[in-house]
């Protein structure tokens, strides 16, 4: 019954290592969906699941973003090399979203991402 | 260029006052979501209201709708200091209803 939840809460990354973030959505959700928000600013969509499949990576900024959801339900979001624009917070979010319409999406708290 | 934008960008009110906010958006879409979110956190989904509704009402909250000018709005009654957040609408176009688009919302303030 709990919500979404990612870890690590916060991160702070040296610039130039990997970085791995984690969204566990609600069980059953079928749909995951990950954003980057830069301060003051609105989520702007990265890229989408549906079950195992990543059927739009169209706001991945750069070929050093890569997520995975291998089995349908956990997904990983993976930073290479990372930069000081990659400061931001992440956030996932899932929905029961077959497929026909969009749903209303449930957010986790996000994971802050501070680059030095 | 953004899909949806909100405005005002700062609205700052008196506790029980109502606070309106609008939203913009440039192409079709399959409908609209407002959501909240308090510094810090994730986002809480609002209210949805669907393409072919003009209105929604949920508790405190009121929705419209004019897909002829791409806008909605959503008014708060009765304000609270708890309402105090970021308001942002999501905007699902019609072909690609599963890529939401957010605008840098509107920072709603309410002084007790």
């Amino acid at each position: 019954g709990a919500g979404v939840s990612q870890s690590p809460r916060y991160k702070v990354a040296k610039r130039g290592q990997d970085v791995a973030l984690r969204c566990d959505p609600i069980s059953g959700h079928v749909s995951l969906f990950w954003y980057q928000q830069a301060l003051g600013q609105g989520p702007e969509f990265l890229t989408y699941f549906q079950n195992e499949a990543q059927l739009d990576k169209s706001g991945l900024p750069s070929d050093r973003f890569f997520a995975e959801r291998p089995e349908g339900s956990v997904s990983t979001l993976k930073i290479q090399r990372t930069q000081q624009e990659d400061s931001a917070v992440y956030l996932c979010a899932s929905s029961l979203a077959l497929g026909g319409t969009s749903y209303e999406q449930y957010f986790g708290p996000g994971t802050r991402l501070t680059v030095t | 260029s953004q899909q949806g934008e909100e405005d005002p960008q700062a609205l700052s009110i008196q506790e029980g006052e109502n606070a309106t906010m609008n939203c913009s958006y440039k192409t079709s879409i399959n409908n609209l979501q407002w959501y909240r979110q308090n510094s810090g956190r994730g986002l809480v989904h609002l209210i949805l209201i669907r393409s072919n509704e003009r209105e929604k009402h949920s508790g405190r909250l009121r929705v419209t709708l004019d897909t002829s000018k791409k806008s909605s709005s959503l008014l708060i009654t009765a304000s609270r200091a708890a309402d105090t957040a970021s308001y942002f609408c999501a905007t699902p176009p019609k072909d690609n209803f599963n890529k939401f688009y957010f605008g840098s919302g509107t920072k709603l303030n309410v002084k007790p």
